[in-house]
């Protein structure tokens, strides 16, 4: 059972476009992290979401950490080739400290 | 000036084998990570070492030896490789090992068995 349940899988759109991914949970996070990983690269941290409802913005990314801090998403405005990557939304669960990985979303922006 | 590094990239070896990768980290910090990214880009964690100590140990075949001479280093060792060990491992670090605390990624060693 996947713990974290990310969607779309794959999301292929035009630049300038806008677009919402997802990554919800039956279980309880006491944080939640996205991460953006490039092809033939490793993962690199977006943002740390700890409190339900909260909302972050990183230039036009924007997220959200949903109120019972089960559920994020992650809204970016006027898309861009350079958002290309795989998005990964990882959670860590009370007092451990491990991080558990949805499977990600594969996005393509095309110019 | 790179913080977190992997040798070697690549891999191809065949199976049955033993193989190690090698980890380091210029960040100063004392948490180390290693994780197994599969063919479906699902990425999980193994080993996390802090200060030298071993601390998180998933269920991984124990094939699979995890060694940390240091803080800065965190090696992998895999006897008798099979097919399915196959995948991109990561490495990572973090100062602490709060789950707050930002993740630093190298650039994956991918292993391919043949």
């Amino acid at each position: 059972t996947q713990l974290l349940e990310q969607s779309p899988q794959f999301l292929s759109i035009q630049e300038g476009e806008n677009l919402t991914v997802y990554c919800n949970s039956s279980s309880v996070f006491s944080s939640l992290q996205w991460y953006r990983q490039e092809p033939g690269e490793g993962p690199v941290l977006l943002v740390t979401v700890v409190t339900g409802g909260e909302v972050k913005k990183l230039k036009r990314l924007t997220f959200q950490f949903g109120d019972a801090r089960k559920d994020s998403s992650l809204h970016i405005t006027a898309a861009q080739p350079g958002d290309t990557g795989l998005y990964l939304c990882a959670g860590a669960r009370g007092s451990n400290y491990k991080l558990t990985f949805g499977k990600g979303t594969l996005l393509t922006v095309n110019p | 000036d790179t913080a977190v590094s992997q040798t070697p990239k690549y891999l191809v070896t065949q199976m049955g084998n033993d193989k190690s990768i090698k980890c380091e980290q210029n960040l100063g910090h004392d948490t180390m990570y290693w994780y197994k990214q599969d063919s479906k880009k699902f990425l999980k964690i193994m080993f996390s070492y802090n200060n030298k100590e071993l601390i998180i140990n998933e269920t991984v075949p124990n094939r699979f030896s995890p060694k940390s001479p240091d803080k800065a280093h965190l090696n992998l060792h895999i006897n008798s490789l099979e097919l399915g060990d196959s995948a991109v491992y990561f490495c990572a670090s973090s100062q602490g090992t709060s789950s707050l605390n930002e993740q630093f990624f190298g650039p994956g060693t991918r292993l391919t068995v043949l």
